[in-house]
């Protein structure tokens, strides 16, 4: 069980908006920056937002964060077909002294 | 161009001892943390430990310590993940990952992943 929380599935449509969440507690979220990556079938973990809703140099702006409490989401806008991956959220544990992820969730565009 | 290249992909009997690699260019290897995650087959991503190969500084999850050994060699810009005597349990894909600060959880730069099999 991952010490955050992320709905295992998502799904929508070319050109719609999803949106991904990732629930937290005050030893994570709470207090420290959230980022996510995505992960294409077959490869690597890709960083797409980091510090809540900073872009690395080449992520569209399609992809954006935010975090609010314990609590952040993913935002996908104008969702194309290969959008479809994995997606995980992370933040460092205060009390685990180390970075959390979450479980993950399955981007499916239909 | 910052790359982190992994050792190839390892069978292994239970039992037995496995040691892989991430060797870092493009940049100032002893300046940068590098962790190692794991991710079992259809699971998710599990942060294991971390090493600063400046001082050889390293850190590990709870639930890792003691299971593996992380170390470095700065030398040849290449850090190690060890295993004394797998199991089964042990099989995954394991990820070498660079971060630019030890305490965020971002990892900006990430190796191609070793696929470790370990069966009888």
């Amino acid at each position: 069980q991952s010490v955050l929380t992320q709905p295992p599935s998502a799904s929508g449509t070319p050109g719609q908006r999803v949106t991904i969440s990732c629930s937290g507690s005050s030893s994570n979220i709470g207090i420290n920056t959230v980022n996510w990556y995505q992960q294409l079938p077959g490869t690597a973990p890709k960083l797409l937002i980091y510090i809540n809703d900073q872009r690395p140099s080449g992520v569209p702006d399609r992809f954006s964060g935010s975090k609010s409490g314990t609590s952040a989401s993913l935002a996908i806008s104008g969702l194309q077909s290969e959008d479809e991956a994995d997606y995980y959220c992370a933040a460092w544990d205060d009390s685990l002294n180390g970075p959390v992820f979450g479980g993950g969730t399955k981007l499916t565009v239909l | 161009e910052v790359q982190l290249v992994q050792s190839g992909a390892e069978v292994k009997k239970p039992g037995e001892s496995l040691k892989i690699s991430c060797k870092g260019s493009g940049y100032s290897f002893t300046s940068y943390w590098i962790a190692w995650v794991r991710q079992m087959p259809g699971k998710g991503l599990e942060w294991m430990g971390i090493i600063f190969p400046g001082d050889s500084d390293t850190r590990y999850s709870p639930s890792f310590q003691g299971q593996v050994t992380i170390s470095g060699d700065k030398s040849i810009s290449t850090a190690y993940l060890q295993w004394s005597s797998l199991k089964a349990s042990d099989t995954a894909m394991y990820y070498c990952a660079r971060t630019d600060y030890f305490g965020s959880g971002s990892y900006n730069y990430w190796g191609q992943g070793t696929l470790v099999t370990v069966s009888s």
